[in-house]
């Protein structure tokens, strides 16, 4: 299957800080990603769609300002967590897909927010 | 796109076959079911999906019944590395991957 790799792998931050969170399609051309929460003991809530040059779209609840989406190209899209908080820890998973093919994973990134 | 039914928790023996089944009643005619696992830590990784005929691939067979409103996934032989929260959902071809709760499958020696 086509790869997707997350960078980093894990961050600790101070609060107020901003992260990035780079996703990258490896061995394929991404024209949408998705960028997905996971908190302890729950399934993958997905936070926004994004396709290349466009602007993302974001899920019900998910703050547009706080946690800004970048697809600049078709293998790299970013997420920035804004004054990051510690209700913001959590497991970060991003994801690829070429057009209306199958979503491929990436590894996930651990944010913990101190 | 249609909700899914899963069980919360199976087990299953080292090396025996593990049947995972979900229910997607509401399936609509060009929905597809997709199986997704995670195991602890780590981001979902695609099993096989489907739209009316069985599947099979080097991972697993996907079972879906004539009317489509359940399927089954077969981990032939199952090993412990088999152990992982199992997802199966339901989305249009131009869909958002959403998921539900999935099934736990712990495979014990």
């Amino acid at each position: 299957g086509a790869v997707v790799s997350q960078h980093p792998s894990w961050v600790i931050c101070k609060s107020g800080t901003s992260v990035k969170i780079e996703c990258r399609s490896l061995d394929f051309q991404a024209t949408t990603m998705f960028w997905y929460r996971q908190f302890p003991k729950q399934s993958l809530m997905l936070m926004a769609t994004s396709n290349e040059g466009s602007k993302a779209t974001y899920e019900q609840g998910v703050e547009k300002d706080k946690f800004l989406i970048n697809h600049a190209s078709l293998t790299l899209s970013t997420l920035t967590v804004t004054s990051a908080h510690p209700e913001d820890s959590s497991f970060y998973i991003c994801s690829a897909r070429i057009f209306q093919e199958t979503q491929y994973f990436g590894p996930g990134t651990r944010l913990l927010v101190l | 796109d249609a909700k899914t039914t899963q069980p919360t928790s199976m087990d299953c023996a080292e090396g025996r076959a593990a049947n995972l089944p979900c229910n997607h009643s509401t399936i609509s005619g060009n929905e597809y079911v997709y199986w997704y696992r995670q195991i602890h830590s780590q981001g979902p990784q695609y099993i096989i999906h489907g739209l009316k005929n069985n599947e099979t691939n080097e991972m697993a067979s996907l079972i879906i019944t004539e009317d489509r409103k359940s399927s089954t996934l077969i981990l032939p032989h199952a090993t412990l590395r088999d152990t992982a929260v199992y997802y199966c959902i339901v989305r249009l071809r131009v869909g958002d991957m959403r998921f539900g709760a999935g099934t736990r499958l712990t495979v014990k020696p």
